[in-house]
């Protein structure tokens, strides 16, 4: 089973600043994707990355695949309080469609 | 259109019964997923349905926990005699196909306590 590891596990920022998720593992995946989960709710897709080196920007939010893909990071600019929920990131394996996902950030942007 | 829909939304028991928890996923999606998520943690893959192929039962706890998906659409995840570490929200989720960039559409879960 490969294991995905998620820091930081907790994050309380203030408006306006900018902070970095970190998703690792040393496994290979064949793609990975970033969720938010909002209490009560199932995780939503935000975004998927399948090469290794990938950069994509969503608004002010932009991730990245490590060149290996074995890591990724999410990084959020000028953080706002709608922002606030969990992260998780979650990677696929080379076979199958199965999804291993880290332990997610819980993100807290004060006003 | 509807989403992945869960039931109950919430469901209370005591310790060594039997529940059941039901999936309806999005109408047309051939795979579906069972993951069990505790309080403010990732989600742990239970189980995966694809089409009619046999699933993925590799990620049940024990032989205690089961599912079946009837008609390729709604699904059952069954908990025999429940015990106080079952306790957590079990999520659904359903694709369009099997492969691993196409999207899982979550469900809102079921939370599970047990007593």
């Amino acid at each position: 089973t490969q294991l995905l590891e998620q820091s930081p596990q907790f994050l309380s920022i203030q408006e306006g600043e900018n902070l970095t998720v970190y998703c690792n593992s040393s496994s290979v995946f064949s793609s990975l994707q970033w969720y938010r989960q909002e209490p009560g709710e199932g995780p939503v897709l935000l975004v998927t990355v399948v090469t290794g080196g990938e950069v994509k920007k969503l608004k002010r939010l932009t991730f990245q695949f490590g060149d290996a893909r074995k890591d990724s990071s999410l990084h959020i600019t000028a953080a706002q309080p709608g922002d606030t929920g969990l992260y998780l990131c979650a990677g696929a394996e080379t076979s199958g469609s199965r999804l291993t996902f880290g332990e997610g950030t819980q993100l807290t942007v004060n006003p | 259109g509807a989403g992945v829909s869960q039931s109950p939304s919430n469901k209370v028991t005591e310790k060594g019964k039997d529940v059941e928890l039901r999936c309806d996923p999005i109408s047309g999606h051939t795979a579906l997923y069972w993951y069990r998520q505790s309080l403010g943690q990732g989600l742990e893959f239970l189980i995966y349905f694809q089409g009619n192929s046999a699933p993925d039962k590799s990620g049940l706890p024990s032989d205690r926990f089961s599912a079946e998906r009837t008609g390729g659409s709604v699904s059952t995840l069954t908990i025999q005699r429940t015990q106080q570490e079952d306790s957590a929200v079990y999520l659904c989720a359903s694709s369009s196909g099997p492969i691993s960039t196409d999207t899982q559409y979550f469900g809102p879960g079921t939370r599970l306590t047990v007593l």
